[in-house]
């Protein structure tokens, strides 16, 4: 199996551009989790999915952040208009049964 | 709930020097535990769990954790570290029984070690 796939894996734009993030988790995984991480608060979780439900958006840090989960194998992290604080490292991780959670290799965004 | 305390932020050590890593929890509900490894510019692997039985589970690259149920705790062990595990390592709990839900992660060590 390839894993998570995510991507881009760098993307760089500017204040008030609208950015989409995507991933592809494990064929036969039945959960999605969205996840970034800074230096400032370390990782943090931003909503997760089952079944391409969301279940928990507790964490999406506000109304420019939105996340999608059209079918099984897809599911994009959307933010508009993008903010300099937003640059981080974005990862997406899928599951099944137990909770062991495979991670992707994540995408580094940057906004000026 | 869950949650979950990496005692060190920052953790310095020389080669092949003993390391041990602290992780405690609280949780009102039985768990599964977790160890991952996040090496530089890299995503987050797996690197051991305990799920039930044996209470000391090991990694193939030398770590081990304890579960120890009466000081919550999961701490992570190496005898002899190399350069190479130099990383962050977070620590993450489930509670099990009813929905699955997420792990709750620790803000997570930074091992370095140094030659």
């Amino acid at each position: 199996d390839a894993g998570v796939i995510q991507s881009p894996r760098h993307e760089v734009t500017e204040m008030g551009q609208e950015v989409t993030l995507r991933c592809k988790p494990i064929s036969g995984h039945d959960y999605l989790f969205w996840y970034r991480q800074t230096m400032m608060r370390g990782l943090e979780l931003l909503i997760y999915f089952n079944n391409n439900v969301p279940i928990d958006d507790s964490g999406m840090p506000e109304d420019r952040f939105s996340a999608k989960m059209p079918n099984a194998s897809f599911s994009t992290l959307k933010i508009q208009p993008s903010e300099p604080r937003d640059s981080a490292v974005y990862f997406c991780a899928s599951s099944t049964g137990v909770g062991e959670q495979f991670f992707g290799p994540g995408t580094r965004l940057t906004v000026l | 709930a869950q949650s979950v305390t990496q005692l060190d932020s920052q953790v310095p050590v020389f080669e092949e020097a003993p390391v041990e890593l602290r992780c405690n929890y609280s949780s009102s509900v039985s768990v599964y535990l977790f160890w991952y490894v996040q090496y530089p510019n890299q995503g987050l692997q797996l690197l051991l769990k305990y799920l039930s039985g044996s209470t000391l589970v090991e990694s193939i690259n030398g770590f081990e954790a304890e579960f120890n149920k009466s000081q919550t705790s999961f701490h992570l062990r190496k005898p002899s570290v190399h350069i190479s595990d130099t990383a962050e390592y977070f620590c993450a709990v489930k509670g099990y029984g009813g929905s699955q839900g997420n792990l709750i992660f620790g803000k997570g060590t930074k091992l370095s070690v140094k030659p």
